[in-house]
């Protein structure tokens, strides 16, 4: 079983200001790696897949890097918006399961 | 637009059994791989379960593997998650989500809430 795990589990930033979370596997995933955004009572949000992928109408402000085992995502100037929790998730290849780091919090310092 | 929208929660005791039910429009879902992903009040994602395109696989988290079903009818383009023998650690928000390249979710519903309490 593959481990995700996130720090730090609360970034306070005012905005503005350039956000760097991270996420280390326990294995090597190669690129397969995601990132999601979930804001309060709302569903998560793809972000970034294969490591540094934007998904489709995500900002350029974010962009995600790494490979193997660590992993970062970066948010280059944040936006009111973009104060949320951000989870990282891969999928194991035999047997298959998918999996989340426990996540962090972006919040307005 | 995907769109994805689930049903069928609600309050259920210990040990007892509720199905859940995601509809989906905008795509053409039979072509789809599709999840379900719960996340405990105030917690974080846990995958629960995977169905191909197909119906030619499913895969389970250990957590709920022989006593949850996850299933689909094409026809309807519904997804579904029979769950038996409910634990109070089955207490979730319950999100169906639909797969993407192939190790992700790209769209996800807004969740149904399972309360699992005698």
């Amino acid at each position: 079983e593959i481990v995700l795990t996130q720090s730090p589990a609360t970034l306070s930033l005012s905005p503005g200001e350039r956000a760097t979370l991270s996420c280390r596997a326990s294995h090597s995933l190669s690129t397969y790696l995601a990132w999601y955004q979930q804001k309060p009572g709302q569903a998560p949000r793809l972000l970034i897949y294969d490591a540094s992928n934007r998904a489709t109408g995500i900002p350029a402000r974010f962009s995600g890097g790494g490979s193997g085992t660590d992993f970062t995502l970066t948010i280059s100037s944040l936006e009111p918006e973009d104060f949320a929790v951000y989870y990282c998730q891969q999928r194991s290849g035999w047997p298959p399961g998918w999996s989340f780091g426990q996540g962090t919090k972006v919040e307005i310092k | 637009q995907v769109h994805l929208m689930e049903s069928g929660g609600g309050v259920v005791q210990p040990g007892r059994s509720l199905r859940l039910s995601c509809a989906a429009s905008g795509f053409t879902f039979s072509h789809y791989d599709m999840h379900w992903v719960r996340q405990a009040p105030g917690k974080g994602l846990e995958w629960v379960a995977y169905i191909s395109h197909g119906e030619s696989n499913n895969y389970y988290a250990d957590s709920v593997k022989g006593r949850f079903t996850i299933s689909r009818d094409d026809s309807k383009t519904t997804l579904y998650l029979q769950m038996s023998s409910l634990r109070a650690d089955d207490t979730a928000l319950y999100f169906c989500a639909r797969g993407f390249a192939p190790n992700y979710f790209d769209s996800w519903g807004q969740g149904t809430l399972v309360t699992v309490s005698s």
